[in-house]
Formats: C-alpha cells, sequence, structure tokens
C-alpha cells in the first residue's frame, strides 16, 4: 500500500520569504501522480501544483514548484515571494496511475505567513 | 460553473443519532469521492462512485456507513449511529470520466461532524 509523509507538522515564515514544504511517500509503482493541495480556513481544498512521474521536469505554478525526487521519492514543495494568503494546510497526496483512482494523503503542513 | 456543494456544512449530534451528509456534484462529474479527515490525521479515502455504482468502497469504516447516489447525481452518506470516533471532517470530492489521462479532482468544502 502506497504511503505518503509530511513531517513538517507546522511551519511559520514571514512574508516574501521562500519556505519549501517536504513530502516523501512510498510506492512500488513507477506510473503515478503526486499533488499538492491547499486548504485554506475558509476549508475550499484547492490544487495548488500536480507532477507525472514520468516527467522529469519539474512542475512550476507560478510562485509554486516542485523538487521532484523520484529514485528518493521525494516531493517537496517550494513557495516563492510567500503572501499572507498562502496561509493554509498543506497537503501533499499520491495518486496510482492505473487501477484506483483514490488519493492518498499525507498528515499535512500547517503553514502561517506572517506579516 | 458551481462547484461541490456539501451539507450541511456542520452537525452536531449525540452518540447513537443518526447523520445523513449530503453532496452535489459538479454537474456532469462521472467520479464521486468520499474522504474524512479524523481532527489532527490525514485524510483519508472513504468511497468511489462511479455514476450510482459503488466502484471503490475500501475506506469504508464499518457497517454504520452507508454512501448511496441513486440516479448518479447527489450522494448521501448516513452515519448510523454515530460514534465519538466518527468525529470529523468529511469531504467530497468529483471529477469527470476517467477514460481522460487526467482528471482534476475539485472538492467541497466539506461538513464538519461533532458527535458528543
Amino acid at each position: 500500500a502506497q504511503t505518503v509523509t509530511q513531517s513538517q507538522p507546522e511551519m511559520s515564515v514571514q512574508e516574501a520569504e521562500t519556505v519549501t514544504l517536504s513530502c516523501t511517500y512510498d510506492t512500488s509503482e513507477s506510473n503515478y501522480y503526486l499533488f499538492w493541495y491547499k486548504q485554506p480556513p475558509s476549508r475550499q481544498m484547492i490544487l495548488v501544483i500536480r507532477q507525472e512521474a514520468y516527467k522529469q521536469q519539474n512542475a512550476t505554478e507560478n510562485r509554486f514548484s516542485v523538487n521532484f525526487q523520484k529514485a528518493a521519492k521525494s516531493f517537496s514543495l517550494k513557495i516563492s515571494d510567500s503572501q499572507l494568503g498562502d496561509t493554509a494546510m498543506y497537503f501533499c497526496a499520491f495518486r496510482s496511475g492505473q487501477g484506483a483512482q483514490k488519493l492518498v494523503f499525507g498528515q499535512g503542513t500547517r503553514l502561517t505567513i506572517n506579516p | 460553473e458551481a462547484g461541490v456543494t456539501q451539507f450541511p456544512s456542520h452537525s452536531v449530534i449525540e452518540k447513537g443519532q443518526t447523520v445523513t451528509l449530503r453532496c452535489d456534484p459538479i454537474s456532469g462529474h462521472d467520479n464521486l469521492y468520499w474522504y474524512r479527515r479524523v481532527m489532527g490525521k490525514e485524510i483519508k479515502f472513504l468511497l468511489h462512485f462511479v455514476k450510482e455504482s459503488k466502484q471503490d468502497e475500501s475506506g469504508m469504516p464499518n457497517n454504520r456507513f452507508l454512501a448511496e447516489r441513486t440516479g448518479g447525481t447527489y450522494s448521501t452518506l448516513k452515519v448510523q449511529p454515530a460514534e465519538l470516533e466518527d468525529s470529523g471532517v468529511y469531504f467530497c470530492a468529483s471529477s469527470q470520466d476517467l477514460t481522460r489521462r487526467f482528471s482534476p479532482l475539485h472538492f467541497g468544502n466539506g461538513t464538519r461532524l461533532t458527535v458528543t
């Protein structure tokens, strides 16, 4: 069974700083998807970024980028020029590339951006 | 387009009572998922509908939980009788057909269930 681990329960940085959230996963599959979801206080889960395992290039979405290390099974999220609106719970998630479409989530990291 | 809608947003019930949660997916989305986050823990998969059929219900914790999706539109998740450990946030998500290589999940705001 796949597992996802987020080792940082909480993080706090100053506005405009760069912050990196860690995520490791365990799977025997070679084809899969990885995601970062954001859950602000409003509770709406929002997809931040996704990575397909067969792609070597790291995904980027504006200020958000990932460092995907397939051999190490690591998938960290970097937020550049952090903003107050980035304050949220961040969840790393895994989805198999075949068969089951369900997401396997990590425990979450509570990120606070301070003014 | 309207997003995934969940009702109620918050429910407080006593142990032993029954609660029914509702999810309205995005129109046209065949896939509907239920997830649950117990306080401080990871979000866990409960089950997956494809239209009105249960594709995967491996995450349902026990037979006190009953999910339905009559007509392949909205879904309900009933907990009967509720226990203290059922407290948490219940999320619903939907996506389009799985024949696409990637079909993103759209989540609702969740229902916070508190069992006292």
